[in-house]
C-alpha cells in the first residue's frame, strides 16, 4: 500500500523552531517529488514546498520563503521540512503529498496523487 | 501568487449536474493545461480526481470531468450523488509556483 505518515506537529510558541518529517511507503521514494501543502483550521489548501526526487529543485510559496527549508533523505524513504521562526499564521493541518512525474529533477505541476493524513501545527504562547 | 478563484458554494438535486468554475489569469491557467482538481471530505485528506485539465486517475468515477477555456478552468459533476458532497479545490502549475491552489468550492446535495 502506497502510504504517506506525517510526524513531528504539537504545540510551539512563536518565535521557536520545528521539524516536521514523513516517512513514505509502498513506492519508489526517489522517483518521485514530494510536496508539503498546509490547511489552517477552517481554511483551504495552500502549497507550500516541493522538492525533486534529486534534490535538483527546490521551491517555497512566498509566505514561507527564508524561514522554511524542504529536505529529503532518499536512503530512509523520508521528506523533512524545517520551519524557523514560527508565527501564528504556520498553524495549521501540514500534508506530505506525492507528485505523479517520476524521474524529473524539476517541479511540473502536473498533480498531486497520494496524500498523508496530515500533522497539526499550533503556533500559540 | 495569489489564489485560483472558485465560488464559495454550489448546490444541485440528486441525479443533476453542476459546475465548478475556476479563475485564473494568463499566468497560470491561461498559459497551462496543468490544472488537476481535489476533492476533500469532512475531516479527510484530499482526494485526486483530475489532472493536465481533464485527465482522470485510474478509480476516479467518469461522472467527474475536467475541461478548461481561457484562463478558466471547470470542473463537472453529473449525476450527482450524495456521497460528491464535499469541498472542491482546482489548482494549477503557475509563472512563479508549481502549484497553485484555488478558494475552494463547497458542493451540496439538496
Amino acid at each position: 500500500e502506497v502510504q504517506l505518515v506525517e510526524s513531528g506537529g504539537g504545540l510551539v510558541q512563536p518565535g521557536r523552531s520545528l521539524r516536521l518529517s514523513c516517512a513514505a511507503s509502498g513506492f519508489t521514494f526517489d522517483d518521485y517529488a514530494i510536496h508539503w501543502v498546509r490547511q489552517a483550521p477552517g481554511k483551504g489548501l495552500e502549497w507550500v514546498s516541493g522538492i525533486s526526487w534529486k534534490s535538483g529543485s527546490i521551491g517555497y510559496a512566498d509566505s514561507v520563503k527564508g524561514r522554511f527549508t524542504i529536505s529529503r533523505d532518499n536512503a530512509k524513504n523520508s521528506l523533512y521540512l524545517q520551519i524557523n521562526s514560527l508565527r501564528a499564521e504556520d498553524t495549521a493541518l501540514y500534508y506530505c503529498v506525492k507528485d505523479i512525474v517520476g524521474n524529473y529533477d524539476f517541479l511540473t505541476g502536473y498533480g498531486m496523487d497520494v496524500w498523508g493524513q496530515g500533522t497539526t501545527l499550533t503556533v500559540s504562547s | 501568487q495569489s489564489a485560483l478563484t472558485q465560488p464559495a458554494s454550489v448546490s444541485g438535486s440528486p441525479g443533476q449536474s453542476i459546475t465548478i468554475s475556476c479563475t485564473g489569469t494568463s499566468s497560470d491557467v491561461g498559459s497551462y493545461n496543468l490544472v488537476s482538481w481535489y476533492q476533500q471530505h469532512p475531516g479527510k485528506a484530499p482526494k485526486f480526481m483530475i489532472y493536465e485539465v481533464n485527465k482522470r486517475p485510474s478509480g476516479v468515477s467518469n461522472r467527474f470531468s475536467g475541461s478548461k477555456s481561457d484562463n478558466t478552468a471547470s470542473l463537472t459533476i453529473s449525476g450527482l450523488q450524495a456521497e460528491d458532497e464535499a469541498d472542491y479545490y482546482c489548482c494549477s502549475y503557475a509563472d512563479s509556483s508549481p502549484y497553485v491552489f484555488g478558494t475552494g468550492t463547497k458542493v451540496t446535495v439538496l
